[in-house]
């Protein structure tokens, strides 16, 4: 069984300002994690994966996460905020076996851009 | 375009009818997925298929159905609708059940009076 925690549904930030968007996760097996971003009215888009090998990961548009077992966290960064970046965010983790332990989400983290 | 077409975008419904929600994906992906979304409580796993023919059950199943009758399509059905099956609903696909990266679909909003 596995599980996430998002800490904070919203998160605002300064335009230019560091992102952190912060992810736990519980998992009896070796985890894969994900990022996810969903935009308005739309459905979710792949930010970033890690699965295995190199624990800092980079995603697109200048987003990035590090795997840290020691703390079962994968918190999102990017070092500099901008409009576009305002939208909601997914922390996912998964086992290998997918279906019924396939992705298990956390409640999300809306990212607010001020200006 | 490949990816995920998902019908009707939106839809109001009356309680007791019965609704479904068509999942058509052009991907040859072997895994579909039913995910609901609801304020606060992120994406839920209603449904899911690891491959055509068959079919298993997520965290929220009660009041769905689904089939796989082919890889293409995956329809969800709300047998009696009920109000708190208001919700966004949102199709998924991956090459297979280890493989894990979604595709999404661009979501159905039901609203269930």
């Amino acid at each position: 069984a596995q599980s996430v925690t998002q800490l904070g549904s919203h998160v605002s930030v300064s335009e230019g300002a560091l992102v952190l968007l912060r992810c736990n996760y519980s998992s009896s097996v070796p985890p894969y994690l994900f990022w996810y971003v969903q935009y308005p009215n739309q459905g979710l888009q792949l930010l970033l994966k890690y699965t295995t090998g190199a624990t800092l990961v980079k995603g697109i548009n200048g987003f990035e996460a590090e795997f840290k077992k020691s703390e079962t966290s994968f918190h999102l960064t990017k070092p500099s905020a901008h409009m576009s970046d305002a939208a909601e965010y997914f922390c996912a983790v998964s086992g290998p076996g997918g279906g019924a332990d396939g992705l298990t989400f956390g409640k999300g983290t809306h990212l607010i851009i001020q200006p | 375009i490949a990816g995920i077409t998902q019908a009707p975008t939106s839809q109001i419904l009356a309680a007791g009818r019965r609704m479904t929600l068509r999942c058509t994906q052009d991907m040859r992906h072997n895994a579909m997925y039913w995910y609901r979304q609801d304020l606060g409580l992120g994406l839920r796993l209603i449904h899911y298929s690891n491959t055509a023919g068959t079919t298993g059950k997520g965290e929220v199943p009660d009041g769905y159905s689904v089939s796989r009758a082919n890889t293409d399509d995956f329809p969800l059905t709300l047998a009696s609708a009920v109000p708190s099956q208001t919700s966004v609903y949102f199709c998924a696909s991956s090459e297979g059940p280890g493989a894990n990266v979604l595709t999404f679909g661009a979501g159905s909003r039901l609203t269930v009076l």
